[in-house]
């Protein structure tokens, strides 16, 4: 079964600042990568995928991950931070080829301090 | 217009009370899922169901019971609620590897 490992489960920063939020996954085949954002009070909403194809990818509201399989991650960036961005992040990670269950990281909260 | 929703959204009960709780969708999707949040622990999956009669246990599926009562329902049951329940639940349906979420339900077992 995979699991997924995020870090800094609380991260604090003001706007205008980077981000960077780290997922790990543990899982030897091909994967299908997302990351999920949970702004207050809200359900959870897909923020980017990747399938296959550029590792690089690009999703919305200016975040982007990179998937780099030798290092089994899926680090989420954003260059510009805004107050707006204050939520939890999820990673997640399924095997298209298996049940396809997803498996969820713990999240990450984040707080941009205006 | 939400694709997939859940009711309630909120719901305090006392110990031992059975508890069910809906979801429905519209996004004509085969496969639904139950998932709990909790804080500092992400999401983690109760149930879930590729078809009608399809019906599997998640990582934590003691002391739940669903029902899939037809492609569009999925319903979630606590037979008999204890406060370690108390969480945040998701429904959740995909066709295939994207999930579409609902909106949650709030449930407080005192």
């Amino acid at each position: 079964a995979q699991s997924v490992s995020q870090h800094n489960h609380h991260v604090i920063l003001s706007e205008a600042a980077s981000l960077e939020l780290g997922c790990n996954y543990s899982y030897g085949g091909t994967v299908n990568l997302f990351w999920y954002v949970q702004y207050p009070g809200q359900h959870l909403q897909l923020l980017l995928k990747y399938f296959s194809g550029d590792p690089l990818v690009k999703g919305i509201k200016g975040f982007e991950a990179e998937f780099i399989k030798s290092k089994f991650s899926f680090n989420l960036r954003k260059p510009s931070v805004q107050w707006s961005d204050t939520a939890e992040y999820f990673c997640a990670v399924n095997a298209p080829y298996g049940n396809n269950r997803l498996a969820f990281g713990k999240g990450n909260q984040v707080v941009v301090i205006p | 217009d939400a694709d997939v929703t859940q009711t309630p959204r909120n719901r305090i009960t006392k110990t031992g009370k059975r508890i069910m709780l809906e979801c429905s969708q519209t996004k004509g999707h085969d496969r639904m899922y139950w998932y709990r949040q909790d804080p500092g622990l992400g999401l983690r999956l109760i149930y879930y169901s590729f078809d009608v009669k399809d019906i599997n246990k998640g990582e934590i599926s003691d002391g739940y019971s669903v029902s899939r009562q037809a492609q569009a329902k999925f319903s979630l049951s606590l037979e008999s609620a204890i406060p370690n329940q108390t969480a945040l639940y998701f429904c959740a349906t995909s066709r295939r590897d994207e999930q579409f979420f609902g909106p949650g339900t709030r449930l407080t077992v005192l």
